[in-house]
């Protein structure tokens, strides 16, 4: 998990509210992606930004945005349009040189 | 056409027998493959990495894997099962397809290790 920081770890919001996920990364790496993590499922991509300013859909990005201000930080909104976002939340990083991604420590999110 | 399949969704091994993981993995380009651990509500942990090089790959706590190109698998293995190694684990594939980078995870294995 080291360098990767996500906040909460767990977090509870009631339906129709929006909710914002943190992500910071200390390991000055480009790339940063959202994954959630639903049971059988594996990790699903939601959003990847490749540099700062910028940022492309995953999979499955809707009902979810997304900002870039800064290389340390990729903020991920969980809307009200998303219509099941009870879900592990995953954050990730990659430096421009490799194929590995590095993971923080996940935020699980329920929402009832 | 990138994918990945793993073949058993649990396993159960004896602790101190063999681990076998499998994973079959289908891709258009040169493709680097990983296997990832997760524990309980934590992140994932990079285990082994195959990019082109040494076929062998071996990787943390006792892990590796071998690259086979003909049967398109990247199966992981561990001679000894020890109780910490009760995990999910994850086949993932990466490539440059259409000249951007893309990656797929398989979608787990859980291993359970009995005393």
């Amino acid at each position: 998990d080291g360098g990767i920081t996500q906040s909460p770890k767990y977090l509870f919001r009631k339906e129709g509210q929006n909710v914002t996920l943190s992500c910071e990364q200390n390991l000055n790496h480009d790339a940063m992606y959202w994954y959630r993590q639903d049971p059988g499922q594996g990790l699903r991509l939601i959003y990847y930004s490749q540099i700062v300013n910028d940022f492309q859909k995953g999979d499955i990005a809707e009902g979810y945005s997304v900002s870039r201000e800064k290389k340390e930080s990729f903020p991920l909104t969980v809307t009200s349009a998303q219509k099941n976002p009870t879900a592990f939340y995953l954050c990730a990083t990659k430096p421009g040189y490799s194929y590995e991604q590095y993971f923080g420590p996940g935020t699980r999110l329920t929402v009832t | 056409a990138q994918s990945v399949t793993q073949l058993d969704s649990h396993v159960s091994v004896s602790e101190g027998t063999p681990v076998l993981l499998r994973c079959n993995y289908s891709s258009s380009y040169s493709p680097s493959l990983f296997w990832y651990v997760q524990h309980p509500n934590k992140g994932l942990q990079l285990l082994l990495k195959y990019t082109s090089a040494a076929t062998l790959v071996k990787g943390i706590n006792g892990f590796e894997a071998e690259f086979k190109k003909s049967e398109t698998s990247f199966h992981l293995t561990k001679p000894s099962a020890h109780m910490s190694d009760a995990a999910e684990y994850f086949c993932v594939v990466s490539d440059s397809s259409g000249g951007y980078q893309k990656v797929t995870f398989g979608i787990g294995t859980k291993l359970q290790v009995i005393p």
